[in-house]
């Protein structure tokens, strides 16, 4: 296994569109975390999974913002009706919760959205 | 809400310098890491500290977390140009279970 994998790397569209990123994490990690980040700022935590389950949703993510892990591997994040604020990178992190666990998290290299 | 403050945001430095980073937050953690990042990439996991008043050592790379696990420090000892990039910390919570990151200090170290 290579570490996290995020796809696609780079997505430009039209402000109303709708997006969908995915994320692959390191395959015995049973936690995964979507952060946004934009220019400038640290991480911003959007949401996360323990397995399939989702667990916690930021109060900042608004209801156009949806995130799945059906079978607690792989992840989407799709964005509806996307807005040019929305324009940022998405980053995908894995990490395994079990004992002795300290918070570490193992990054994608992330997918920038633009907006126009 | 468990804010990190880092400091300062912004510092360029000339080849062979050493630096000194700040990570604070009023909430005692039970770990706290740092990351680097470059441009386009995802952070890149650099450290972990669990002890209060813990010292790591990573090459040229010092960390230490306060005694009381609400801070931490990073000092380089003579940059270089590959240490460029953005810094970023994190604080675990166990109770929370959630990671939150600070803002990040971007290093440029110029040859």
């Amino acid at each position: 296994d290579t570490g996290v994998s995020q796809n696609p790397r780079h997505k430009i569209t039209k402000r109303g569109q709708n997006v969908t990123f995915r994320c692959d994490p390191i395959s015995e990690h049973n936690r995964l975390y979507w952060y946004r980040q934009t220019l400038g700022q640290g991480p911003e935590f959007l949401t996360y999974f323990q397995n399939e389950a989702q667990l916690e949703k930021s109060r900042l993510l608004s209801d156009r913002f949806s995130a799945e892990r059906p079978k607690g591997s792989f992840s989407t994040l799709e964005i509806q009706r996307t807005e040019q604020g929305d324009s940022a990178m998405y980053l995908c992190a894995s990490s395994f919760r079990g004992h002795g666990n300290t918070g570490e998290l193992f990054f994608g290299e992330g997918s920038r959205l633009t907006v126009l | 809400t468990q804010l990190l403050e880092q400091s300062p945001q912004f510092l360029s430095i000339q080849e062979g310098e050493n630096l000194t980073v700040y990570c604070n937050s009023s909430s005692v953690f039970s770990s706290l890491q740092w990351y680097r990042q470059e441009p386009g990439e995802g952070p890149v996991l650099l450290v972990t500290v669990v002890t209060g008043g813990e010292v790591k050592k990573l090459k040229r790379l010092t960390f230490q977390f306060g005694d009381a696990r609400k801070d931490s420090s990073l000092h380089i000892t003579a940059a270089q140009t590959g240490d460029t990039g953005l810094y970023l910390c994190s604080g675990y919570s166990g109770g929370y279970q959630k990671v939150t990151f600070g803002i990040g200090t971007k290093l440029q170290v110029i040859p």
